[in-house]
């Protein structure tokens, strides 16, 4: 069984700079897992900010980016603001089968 | 504006099967090649990643339910299903179904309670 693990919390000021990870128990993380981000706010549904490690949709703010950092997958913000206040979850595909994180808490404080 | 939207029973018994339609509005769902998902979470904890289908009906499933889980595309009504049998409580969650590979569009959620 795949493990994909993440920061269970991460605490940032607002207008600081923070980096989420997202790696795998056994080996690192490359662009063929076509590494996901998906944002998720209290009581809302979760809707995807990258995909395909760095890819943005059209309704990603430029402040966050997707990379490949030391084999894992990151989400970098930049200049937080309150409302980056969520739980971040990845997705990595292996095997074909997708593998969700436990999730990130992001608190802006 | 394409949308998606869960349908199905809020509440299964036990040993029983769980079947979910989600409806897709805006878009052809066999228009172009693309991957349908469904994906749950149980209530105050992470999503969870069930599986999806392509146009072709081609499908790929978390291993930890594949015995369990069926992914069906019907292109005639525009929609996909989700079929779990054998449903315990752990199945309790609020199911979400999701379009393409990058999960570019969500559903809003339908709770399912599993419970006698």
């Amino acid at each position: 069984q795949t493990v994909v693990t993440q920061e269970p919390s991460v605490t940032v000021s607002p207008g600081g700079t923070v980096t989420l990870t997202c790696g795998y128990s056994t080996r690192a993380v490359t662009s063929g897992s076509w590494p996901t981000w998906v944002q998720q706010k209290p009581g809302q549904a979760p809707r995807t900010l990258i995909y395909s490690t760095s890819k943005k949709h059209s309704w990603t703010p430029a402040r966050f980016s997707g990379s490949l950092l030391g084999g894992k997958a990151a989400l970098t913000l930049s200049g937080v603001q309150p409302e980056d206040e969520a739980e971040y979850y990845c997705l990595l595909y292996s095997g074909g089968a997708g593998v969700f994180g436990g999730g990130t808490s992001l608190t802006v404080l | 504006q394409v949308q998606m939207q869960e349908s199905g029973p809020g509440l299964v018994k036990p040993s029983q099967t769980l079947s979910l339609t989600c409806s897709v509005s805006g878009e052809s769902i066999s228009s172009a090649g693309r991957y349908w998902n469904w994906i749950r979470q149980p209530a105050g904890k992470g999503l969870e990643w069930i599986g999806r289908v392509y146009t072709n009906g081609a499908t790929n499933y978390n291993p930890s339910l594949e015995s369990r889980v069926t992914i069906s595309i019907d292109t005639s009504k525009n929609q996909f299903s989700l079929k779990l049998s054998s449903v315990t409580a752990a199945d309790t969650a609020v199911y979400y179904c999701a379009k393409d590979q990058w999960l570019v569009l969500w559903g809003q959620g339908t709770l399912v309670t599993v419970s006698s």
